[in-house]
């Protein structure tokens, strides 16, 4: 059965340094998403992706995030200069279609900013 | 703002049992209702998708949904001690500016006891 995949399963970064969490969509989904969980908290959005562009983020989604699908398969979420708060787990979903199209989920990177 | 609200529990019931869970949302304009379940440290894995009033069973899992009362609900027969994880309640919202990024519960924490 397809599945989203995610790298690194862990990741560990000093305050102040970029880390690059990579996601590879189920192969036939065009709809990508980006959601973080903090420790003991809701799952929360932060972005969506369609034909190679953002469709909606959220407020947590500021400047120090981008997204990229650098290739066909990979889509990419990239924080720039990650702070404390930062760490989190950190889930990548695909969808096959729009509204109301069930996302699929990947095993989540879980990232710690010390 | 659009909440989706789940009592946290925990929930306990012996193996064998029904296990009711019920989530509530606040906004009208929700279109799509997904059960997750997410076992500790791991992603949400989706359950159940409901997106008309009424009911909807698979197997052992029956959701239910009135949209009038803005009321989802989960109902677990023959409860299982690997059904013990935590139950999410995720809404997508389609209406004003969001294009229908999941907004997600807190969610319930079940635990069947053999």
């Amino acid at each position: 059965e397809p599945e989203v995949t995610q790298t690194p399963s862990h990741q560990v970064t000093q305050m102040g340094q970029e880390v690059i969490l990579r996601c590879v969509p189920i192969s036939n989904h065009l709809y990508f998403y980006w959601y973080r969980q903090i420790l003991g908290q809701k799952v929360e959005f932060l972005v969506s992706f369609y034909n190679n562009e953002i469709s909606e983020k959220s407020e947590i989604f500021d400047d120090q995030f981008s997204v990229e699908r650098p290739d066909g398969s990979n889509f990419t979420l990239k924080i720039r200069s990650t702070k404390l708060e930062d760490s989190a787990m950190y889930f990548c979903a695909s969808s096959e279609g729009w509204g109301g199209e069930t996302q699929y989920f990947g095993p989540g990177t879980r990232l710690l900013v010390l | 703002q659009k909440e989706v609200e789940q009592n946290s529990g925990p929930l306990s019931v012996p193996e064998g049992a029904i296990a009711s869970l019920n989530c509530t949302y606040s906004d009208r304009g929700s279109q799509s209702f997904f059960w997750y379940r997410q076992y500790s440290g791991k992603s949400p894995e989706l359950i159940m998708s409901i997106y008309s009033n009424g009911d909807k069973e698979d197997g052992r899992f029956t959701a239910q949904l009135n949209k009038a009362s803005q009321y989802v609900s989960l109902l677990i027969r023959d409860s299982q001690p690997s059904d013990s994880a935590t139950y999410l309640c995720a809404v997508r919202f389609v209406s004003g500016g969001s294009q229908g990024n999941l907004i997600f519960g807190k969610g319930t924490k079940l635990s069947v006891k053999p």
